[in-house]
């Protein structure tokens, strides 16, 4: 079955400790991108990437690091959450930059 | 102008009715237009892709889109209970081939 995979679903830490939220696809898509979304403000990018060892800023990229060594993976780092990262995380990839997207499960995330 | 736009509701629709949802772009020369359903926690899910003008039917789906008004519309025909959710309207910007999401519009279905 084609699908995105996030873990975990939901994370609870507290300020400063770091955490990586895991995000893999099987579709062998080149594009993948997360996002944040939050109440009345929609969903924000965060960080994308066009492929292998190839990533970029997105709209709200403080605060958060990425890598993308291999196709299928695309984690998200938080070096030192802080509480306004309290959010609802969603990766998401994309056979090209600019065609459908397909979304992970999400990740909600509470920083205390 | 915001790059896209939807109102954000609730739009409350009786079952079995014709919900009909909007949204405006501002990248005249956007090519790829997405709608996605999204229920409340869950991930969004797409339902619709258009690129011409005119109609594509899917269903009890219909997407219209008018690129010189700019305008891309979404309309759910024999609305059910199980429509109800926020659908987010998305845009393929010609300048950079980056999507932007709207903040989606909430429908809600009357029983």
């Amino acid at each position: 079955e084609a699908q995105v995979t996030q873990n975990p679903r939901y994370l609870i830490t507290v300020t400063g400790k770091k955490l990586t939220v895991t995000c893999s696809q099987n579709m062998n898509h080149e594009y993948m991108s997360w996002y944040r979304q939050d109440p009345g403000l929609g969903l924000r990018q965060i960080y994308y990437s066009m492929n292998v060892e190839v990533t970029d800023k997105g709209d709200v990229p403080e605060g958060y690091k990425v890598s993308r060594k291999e196709k299928r993976n695309f984690p998200l780092i938080l070096e030192s959450p802080s509480p306004n990262q309290t959010s609802l995380y969603f990766c998401a990839s994309s056979h090209r930059e600019g065609t459908e997207a397909f979304f992970g499960q999400g990740t909600r995330l509470t920083v205390v | 102008q915001k790059e896209v736009e939807q109102n954000s509701g609730p739009l409350s629709v009786p079952e079995g009715a014709i919900a009909s949802l909007n949204c405006t772009y501002s990248d005249r020369g956007s090519q790829s237009f997405f709608w996605y359903r999204q229920y409340s926690g869950k991930s969004p899910e797409l339902i619709m892709s258009i690129y011409s003008n005119g109609d594509k039917e899917d269903g009890r789906f219909t997407a219209q889109l008018n690129k010189a008004s700019q305008y891309v519309s979404l309309l759910i025909r024999d609305s059910q209970p199980s429509d109800s959710a926020t659908y987010l309207c998305a845009v393929e910007l010609n300048r950079d081939d980056k999507i932007i999401f709207g903040k989606g519009t909430r429908l809600h279905i009357l029983p």
